[in-house]
């Protein structure tokens, strides 16, 4: 069973960092690319930073470029995501998702139950 | 960037009855189109991929079409466990971009 447990949410002032993790178990995890999505309370999706495999391809949200960086450790079966200067309109659930492909198609077959952050003074 | 945009923000239907939800993008996405269900307190779900192909698990009554700038989710007749928001996705494949519409509630009428 594919399991993806996320954590090191929690409160954070404006301005300072935090870093999450993502546990994968159930799958192959350094055969599969892997990716990060938020929502804002009672807000819709928004897809945050993807990694492939093997680190070799990167992508992030315009909103995060340069404050965020997404890595992973295959070795471990985990993902990350450093967040630095934060802001109070990244507060939200954050959830890593596992990407699946079929044929040329990609989507986000597993999801993670999400670690809430929240940035306030 | 491309922006991806459901139609309508809310959809009132009564159980039984058909529903159909519209994603449009603007630009082409060739079918690089994805659905996804979500219900409160929960994570999404995969419904649809490739604009077309269900999910497994995935029941019957939900289907996709649509290429290009266009979409369709159609549920073809509405159980008590369909009412949820709903959400399409695009890719773009290099580098890694994924965008999100802003999601389809639907509701009972």
């Amino acid at each position: 069973e594919v399991q993806l447990v996320e954590s090191g949410g929690g409160l954070v002032q404006p301005g300072r960092s935090l870093r999450l993790s993502c546990a994968a178990s159930g799958f192959t995890f350094d055969d599969y690319a892997m990716h990060w999505v938020r929502q804002a309370p009672g807000k819709g999706l928004e897809w945050v930073s993807g990694i492939s495999w093997n680190s070799g391809s990167i992508g992030y949200a315009d909103s995060v470029k340069g404050r965020f960086t997404i890595s992973r450790d295959n070795a471990k079966n985990s993902l990350y995501l450093q967040m630095n200067s934060l802001r109070a309109e990244d507060t939200a659930l954050y959830y890593c998702a596992k990407e699946g492909y079929s044929s040329s198609w990609y989507y986000f077959d597993y999801w993670g139950q999400g670690t809430l952050v929240t940035v306030s003074s | 960037e491309i922006v991806m945009t459901q139609s309508p923000a809310t959809l009132s239907v009564s159980p039984g009855e058909r529903a159909t939800l519209s994603c449009r993008a603007s630009q082409s996405v060739s079918s690089n189109l994805a659905w996804y269900q979500q219900k409160p307190g929960q994570a999404p779900r995969l419904l649809i991929y490739g604009a077309s192909t269900r999910a497994t698990g995935i029941p019957a009554r939900f289907s996709g079409s649509g290429s290009g700038t266009e979409f369709t989710l159609t549920i073809s007749s509405l159980q008590s466990e369909d009412f949820a928001v709903y959400y399409c996705q695009q890719y773009n494949n290099w580098p890694p971009l994924y965008t999100f519409g802003q999601g389809t509630k639907l509701e009972i009428k």
